[in-house]
């Protein structure tokens, strides 16, 4: 069965300073993709980055790059330079053959000023 | 580009009405949308798969006489709620994709639906 994992139910980061979120996964399907989504206190949930499991570099969104880790099972998110608008919620999804999406519990972190 | 409206954001009604949300692609055709249900402080659980022309696919555990399903066009999905009682009080949240299956699925802002 898939399975997406966050362990990390909250995180702080100082303002200007890098944080990873983390995300492991478990699937069968040798073909999947892996979705992070920011949800802020309003409640829309933003899409931020995609990783392909066939994909040979890791990817990367403006100041937003995604660790990806085959073996491990691991896509972690890292958020560089953090300004005070990234406190929200982080979602990492996992989708596999069935198209659908899984969502993981969530991060929420905390951007101090 | 792929912007998905849903409506309304919020709903507080007595117990016993029926609620329709609606999720609009406005910039593109979508041919799948996604329904999603959020508890407080608690992850997205998808609900069910809206193809048009088709009827949904549900998810196990969701009652689909009780979230009714109607995909009548490229652009627009609607959830139903009937009967609605407390305890169906929570986000709703719907998405859609562009393009090809392993696109991102673009969301809503969701409805904030209270039963008193």
């Amino acid at each position: 069965a898939q399975k997406i994992t966050q362990t990390q139910p909250g995180m702080f980061v100082q303002e200007k300073e890098a944080v990873t979120l983390d995300c492991t996964y478990d699937t069968s399907d040798p073909s999947y993709g892996l979705f992070w989504y920011k949800q802020p206190s309003s409640g829309e949930m933003i899409f931020l980055i995609y990783q392909g499991s066939y994909d040979q570099q890791n990817a990367t969104e403006g100041r937003y790059s995604l660790n990806f880790q085959k073996a491990r099972k691991s896509a972690n998110l890292v958020i560089s330079a953090s300004q005070l608008g990234d406190s929200a919620m982080y979602f990492c999804a996992l989708m596999d053959s069935s198209y659908k999406l899984i969502f993981g519990s969530g991060t929420r972190l905390l951007v101090r000023p | 580009g792929a912007v998905v409206s849903q409506h309304p954001s919020r709903v507080i009604c007595k117990s016993g009405t029926s609620v329709k949300i609606e999720c609009r692609s406005l910039d593109f055709q979508a041919t799948t949308m996604f329904w999603y249900r959020q508890f407080p402080k608690q992850s997205l659980m998808l609900m069910a798969t809206s193809n048009e022309g088709s009827k949904a696919t549900y998810e196990q555990g969701v009652e689909k006489d009780k979230f009714l399903i109607n995909h009548a066009s490229l652009t627009l999905s609607t959830l139903t709620v009937t009967s609605a009682h407390p305890e169906d009080s929570s986000f709703y949240i719907c998405s859609a994709r562009v393009g090809s299956p392993n696109q991102p699925q673009h969301f809503g802002d969701g409805t904030r639906l209270s039963i008193l």
